[in-house]
């Protein structure tokens, strides 16, 4: 049962333009989700999350929007640098229990 | 303060043997989750775990595995009679409060022969 899916397995940008990352929920219990992401042979690291009851969370060059009718929420990335090359990992969380993860999205930053 | 620390980061045991994975919250953590990643796969949910309490094990298989989480020291991932479908990258993550972030440590790679 996928509660999270990233379609996308990979994604290929060109350095300074916009990259965006998507991602779909089945679980409408979900009240907070957040992306991370992940480089080789390390850990996941936290990115940014947005609260179920809003619509758009913004940090620096990193935006999250979230669509709550469409179970649909996306992180967007301007301006992309090749240092952001990495896995991005979407997760949905209810009330702190467990964190349900997507498969990941793999980005390649193109210098 | 330290991160989430894991050990040993590569562990390879046989068929049949016992492995063992360790994890040390952050400083002030009371919550610890454990995760599993297998090879070109999305990090799947294992366990909950506060202080000497397992909180949710729903994504645990029921037999070979156990997790702890004892009042002091690490908490402890066991997968007893290992086989090579358990290889995989486990991570570690721990939060001080249920609800927010988690911070994950480095993972342990295991590996059955």
């Amino acid at each position: 049962d996928q509660q999270v899916k990233q379609n996308s397995p990979s994604l290929s940008v060109q350095e300074g333009r916009i990259s965006i990352l998507n991602c779909d929920y089945t679980n409408s219990m979900f009240d907070y989700f957040l992306w991370y992401k992940k480089y080789p042979a390390e850990g996941p690291t936290f990115l940014i999350s947005i609260s179920s009851i809003k619509d758009k969370n913004e940090d620096g060059r990193f935006t999250v929007f979230l669509n709550k009718s469409a179970k649909h929420l996306s992180l967007h990335i301007v301006p992309s640098q090749p240092g952001d090359s990495a896995v991005y990992f979407c997760a949905g969380n209810t009330g702190g229990f467990k964190t349900i993860f997507g498969a990941g999205t793999r980005l390649f930053v193109k210098a | 303060n330290a991160g989430v620390m894991q050990n040993p980061r590569h562990l390879v045991r046989r068929r049949g043997q016992e492995a063992r994975l360790r994890c040390s919250p952050m400083k002030g953590h009371s919550h610890v989750y454990w995760y599993r990643q297998l090879p070109e796969e999305g990090l799947k949910f294992m366990v909950y775990l506060q202080k000497e309490n397992i909180i949710d094990e729903s994504g645990m298989p029921k037999e070979r595995f156990s997790a702890e989480f004892p009042k002091e020291g690490p908490s402890i991932l066991r997968i007893q009679q290992v086989v090579r479908g358990d290889s995989a990258a486990y991570f570690c993550a721990s939060s001080p409060t249920q609800g927010t972030e988690a911070f994950f440590g480095q993972g342990t790679r295991l590996t059955v022969v």
